[in-house]
């Protein structure tokens, strides 16, 4: 079974803070993928990166980053400089290996984010 | 096209009444993908196609709750005799055959039923 567990229900900043999304999973694949998705108020899903499990490298793009920490099953998403329309929820996502790409998307919760001026 | 479209963007019915909703993937995707959002933070997933055969059902309802992927038709996700649990933004996408295993989302179906 798969299972993804984003336990920051809100999250509420001032404009230019620093923020931390945390995601943890759980799954018994060994080869796995780990998404992290953006929903505006405007309700379309919006990718903004995939990670494989062998790739444990950090990335940053922009002002996102993030942490991907296979020890403690852990994905995190830091936005810095955080910007009113950061506002939004995030979902961590995860999906196991199949033969090509035919594997569901198991979603966390989300986290919403709130960035006030 | 470039983008998974989906129709209708909003679709509203009463209790009893059928739905159908519409999704066309990405051109050259061969897999799509069903969710339901229900209360704006938990997504299940429904079911997924490779090309027309269905590849994973195992979150399909198994009353009321039909769908298809024909050839050189859009897939379509189709509930009979709706009910008031079912209102919830449906979300198809879709992906390439390829490891990555991206999947690109539409812009979703919220079903309103009254």
């Amino acid at each position: 079974a798969q299972k993804v567990t984003q336990a920051q229900t809100e999250i509420s900043v001032v404009e230019k803070e620093d923020v931390t999304l945390d995601c943890v999973y759980e799954t018994r694949d060994t080869t796995y993928y780990l998404f992290w998705y953006k929903q505006p108020p405007s309700g379309e899903l919006v990718f903004l990166i995939r990670r494989n499990s062998f790739d444990e490298q950090n990335e940053i793009s922009g002002r996102y980053s993030w942490n991907f920490q296979k020890s403690t099953s852990s994905f995190n998403f830091t936005i810095t400089a955080s910007q009113v329309v950061d506002s939004a929820v995030y979902f961590c996502a995860l999906s196991g290996r199949l033969t090509g790409g035919g594997n569901k998307l198991t979603f966390g919760t989300g986290t919403q984010l709130k960035v006030e001026l | 096209g470039e983008e998974v479209a989906q129709t209708p963007k909003h679709l509203v019915r009463g209790e009893g009444q059928k739905a159908k909703l519409y999704c066309a993937p990405i051109k050259g995707h061969s897999y799509v993908f069903w969710y339901q959002q229900v209360l704006k933070n938990e997504f299940k997933f429904l079911i997924s196609f490779q090309n027309e055969n269905v590849f994973d059902e195992t979150g399909m309802p198994k009353e009321r709750f039909s769908a298809k992927c024909l050839p050189n038709s859009p897939c379509s996700l189709e509930i009979q005799a709706t009910k008031l649990e079912d209102s919830a933004v449906y979300f198809c996408a879709s992906s390439q055959f390829t490891r990555s295993n991206e999947q690109f989302f539409g812009p979703g179906t919220r079903l309103t039923v009254l």
